[in-house]
């Protein structure tokens, strides 16, 4: 199975901070995925990434900006954090694995954004 | 990416047979269907895969009729574990760069 990493798991800042959420893996696969997600509600596509120095925006319009110069990291960035930024982050790559399976998305713990 | 259609929430007791079916009118040729499971506070996870006819594992089967606009997920014996969000997700992941977007889910709810 992939590793993927997430980090901080959990952030309480106040409004106007810079914050950025780390996320690492160790498979090298090429695709990386951040979605974003309320409590109880569905996945929203906010960025992905196809490679390194490769990133696009995805459904859901974000304030949020990614970052991809190493294939292991894709980071997530708010230059100013706003209470309505609040939610949970979740990381995901996208890759072979050991099932014969046309790829498969493997996720992180999430990090749990709470802005003040 | 096809747009894919769930019911919102099913219920069930345990030892039950549970089928989820997810609507994909527009599933593209080479697209598969890919199932996956999502626990309160976690990612989601895996559960199973196919492009047609059945798939089985050890956990679930796959149903995708011969048209493919459809897909059902069928859950045998379920348990309180089994307790859910479970999304089915159509694209063709290896290639190209589309993005993989999910539908809203189907929220499962076991009872004892």
């Amino acid at each position: 199975e992939a590793d993927i990493y997430q980090t901080p798991r959990y952030l309480v800042i106040g409004t106007g901070k810079k914050i950025t959420l780390e996320c690492s893996q160790t498979m090298g696969h090429d695709k990386m995925y951040w979605y974003q997600q309320d409590p109880g509600m569905e996945l929203h596509l906010i960025h992905y990434s196809y490679g390194v120095n490769s990133t696009e925006k995805g459904d859901l319009s974000s304030e949020s900006t990614v970052s991809r110069i190493r294939t292991e990291h894709f980071p997530l960035t708010l230059e100013s954090a706003r209470p309505s930024h609040t939610s949970q982050y979740l990381c995901a790559t996208c890759g072979t694995s050991g099932r014969e399976v046309s790829g498969e998305l493997f996720f992180g713990e999430g990090s749990r954004l709470t802005v003040l | 990416l096809a747009k894919t259609t769930q019911p919102i929430s099913m219920d069930s007791y345990e030892g039950q047979e549970v089928n989820i079916t997810c609507s994909h009118n527009n599933i593209a040729t080479n697209d598969y269907i890919t199932w996956y499971q999502q626990f309160p506070s976690q990612g989601p996870r895996f559960i199973i895969q196919g492009y047609k006819t059945k798939v089985t594992n050890e956990v679930a089967s796959l149903f995708i009729p011969a048209d493919r606009k459809s897909s059902t997920l069928s859950l045998p014996r379920v348990s309180l574990s089994d307790t859910a969000v479970y999304y089915c997700l159509v694209g063709y992941m290896d290639t190209g760069r589309r993005a993989l977007t999910f539908g809203s889910g189907t929220r499962l709810q076991v009872q004892p």
